[in-house]
C-alpha cells in the first residue's frame, strides 16, 4: 500500500537558518507528491506539489524535488522566518489505487525563533 | 468564493449522542472528502465522494455516515459518539481526483466526546 514517512519534530531553528524536512514514500506506480502547511488554528494549505519524477515544486521560498530513485520529496528553504512556524505535512496521491485519497505523513512541527 | 466552509468550529458531545458536521463548497467541485487528524498520525480518510449521489469508504469509516445529495454539501454524521472519536475533522474538495488537482481544506471542526 501507500505510505509516507516524515522526520519527527519539532524542528527548532533560528531565523534565517536553512531548513530541510525529510519525506520518503512508498507507492506503486507514479504518485503525485505534495507538501501542505498548517498554521496554528487553521486548516491545511497546499504549499507546493510535483506530479512526475524530477519535477521541482516551489512556493514562498520553499522547494522540493520529486526523486523517484530515492523515493523522496524533501522540503527545503534557504532562510526561514518566524512566520514559517507551522506544521508541515508531506502527502501523496496515487491514481493507481482504487481508493481516491491523499496519504499523509504524520507531520513535522517547525518552530522558528527570532 | 468562500471556498470550503465547515460548521461548527468546536463541539462537545457526551458518549452516545449523535450529531452532524457540516461541510460546503462553492467551487463546483466534484470530489469531496472527510479526514480526521489525531496527534502524531497525520490525517486519515473517513469517507469520500466523487460526485452527487456517490460516496465510498475511506481508511477509518466505522461510526460515521455520509451522504451527497448536492454537489455543494457533504455532511458527516456521527451516529453514536464515542471518546475515540475525539479529534479534529477536516473537509476537503477538489475539481476531480486527477493527479494534478489540488485539494482545498476547510478550517476544521474540533470535536470532544466526553
Amino acid at each position: 500500500g501507500n505510505s509516507v514517512t516524515q522526520m519527527e519534530g519539532p524542528v527548532t531553528l533560528s531565523e534565517e537558518a536553512f531548513l530541510t524536512i525529510n519525506c520518503t514514500y512508498t507507492a506503486t506506480g507514479y504518485p503525485s507528491l505534495f507538501w501542505y502547511v498548517q498554521y496554528p488554528g487553521e486548516g491545511l494549505q497546499l504549499l507546493l506539489k510535483a506530479t512526475k519524477a524530477d519535477d521541482k515544486g516551489s512556493n514562498k521560498g520553499f522547494e522540493a524535488t520529486y526523486r523517484k530513485e530515492t523515493t523522496s520529496f524533501h522540503l527545503e528553504k534557504g532562510s526561514v522566518q518566524v512566520s514559517d512556524s507551522a506544521v508541515y505535512f508531506c502527502a501523496l496521491k496515487n491514481m493507481d489505487m482504487g481508493r481516491r485519497a491523499l496519504t499523509f505523513g504524520s507531520g513535522t512541527r517547525l518552530q522558528v525563533q527570532p | 468564493n468562500a471556498g470550503v466552509t465547515q460548521t461548527p468550529k468546536f463541539q462537545v458531545l457526551k458518549t452516545g449522542q449523535s450529531m452532524t458536521l457540516q461541510c460546503a463548497q462553492d467551487m463546483n467541485h466534484e470530489y469531496m472528502s472527510w479526514y480526521r487528524q489525531d496527534p502524531g498520525m497525520g490525517l486519515r480518510l473517513i469517507h469520500y465522494s466523487v460526485g452527487a449521489g456517490i460516496t465510498d469508504q475511506g481508511e477509518v469509516p466505522n461510526g460515521y455516515n455520509v451522504s451527497r445529495s448536492t454537489t455543494e454539501d457533504f455532511p458527516l454524521r456521527l451516529l453514536s459518539a464515542a471518546p475515540s472519536q475525539t479529534s479534529v475533522y477536516f473537509c476537503a474538495s477538489s475539481p476531480r481526483f486527477l493527479s494534478t488537482d489540488t485539494q482545498y481544506f476547510g478550517p476544521g471542526t474540533r470535536l470532544t466526546v466526553l
